[in-house]
């Protein structure tokens, strides 16, 4: 079946521009996770939904960052007035209740000029 | 908070040489513990996991043990492969369903024919 995916695969903006990042996770996977991996890093954890309930968002970095998953299933990052900091990969992975193993998608390359 | 720390890489080894990449890890309670990995050009996953002490995790011939008096879980293989060139991340995520993985920056292995 059709894994975690995510769109567009690499974005380019201007400093200052909004950028809107989605990611479809695995039908029927009640969690989802997003994550931001710089270069050379790990991933860091941003936030957390189970279903349309956003539960846990303390790794959001500062509050230009927003996400949201309306009706539980595809959710969306969206990062306001874009820094040069905010360059990274934007991972997403999802999850079922029974098996908890987090399945990631490709990730979206953001490069902010 | 937890953390985890890994060995500093880039690994390069001869096919069919033995692999350990170490990790240890720093958490309250009793966390799970996954080794993730990350082929060129894909996307990061699940290679092992051990949720308590003294598990062992295995998969594809790679084998950790999760060993609390040392919080540690080392990654090891008896013999790599070309094929196995990629890059290695150790995580954890605290005891419950659903919980936020926290990673290492991740080693990348190559492996010489």
């Amino acid at each position: 079946g059709a894994g975690v995916s995510q769109s567009p695969r690499y974005k380019v903006a201007k400093r200052g521009q909004d950028v809107a990042l989605r990611c479809d996770p695995i039908s029927g996977h009640v969690s989802l996770f997003w994550y931001q991996q710089a270069l050379g890093q790990g991933p860091e954890f941003l936030t957390y939904f189970q279903n349309e309930a956003q539960l846990d968002k303390s790794g959001l970095p500062s509050d230009r960052f927003f996400a949201e998953r309306p009706e539980g299933s595809v959710s969306t990052l969206k990062i306001q007035r874009t820094q040069q900091e905010d360059s990274a990969v934007y991972l997403c992975a999802s999850s079922s209740r029974t098996y908890n193993e987090q399945f990631f998608g490709p990730g979206t390359r953001l490069t902010v000029l | 908070g937890n953390s985890v720390t890994q060995m500093e890489g880039p690994v390069t080894l001869s096919e069919e040489a033995f692999l350990t990449i170490n990790c240890t890890y720093t958490a309250t309670g009793y966390p799970s513990l996954f080794w993730y990995v990350q082929y060129p050009g894909e996307g990061l996953q699940l290679l092992l996991k051990a949720t308590k002490a003294d598990d062992k995790g295995s998969n594809k011939g790679f084998e950790a043990t999760y060993r609390k008096e040392t919080t540690s879980f080392h990654l090891e293989k008896g013999s790599v492969q070309v094929s196995d060139s990629a890059v290695y991340f150790c995580a954890l995520s605290p005891t419950g369903a659903n919980s936020k993985l926290t990673f290492g920056k991740g080693i990348t292995l190559s492996v010489r024919p």
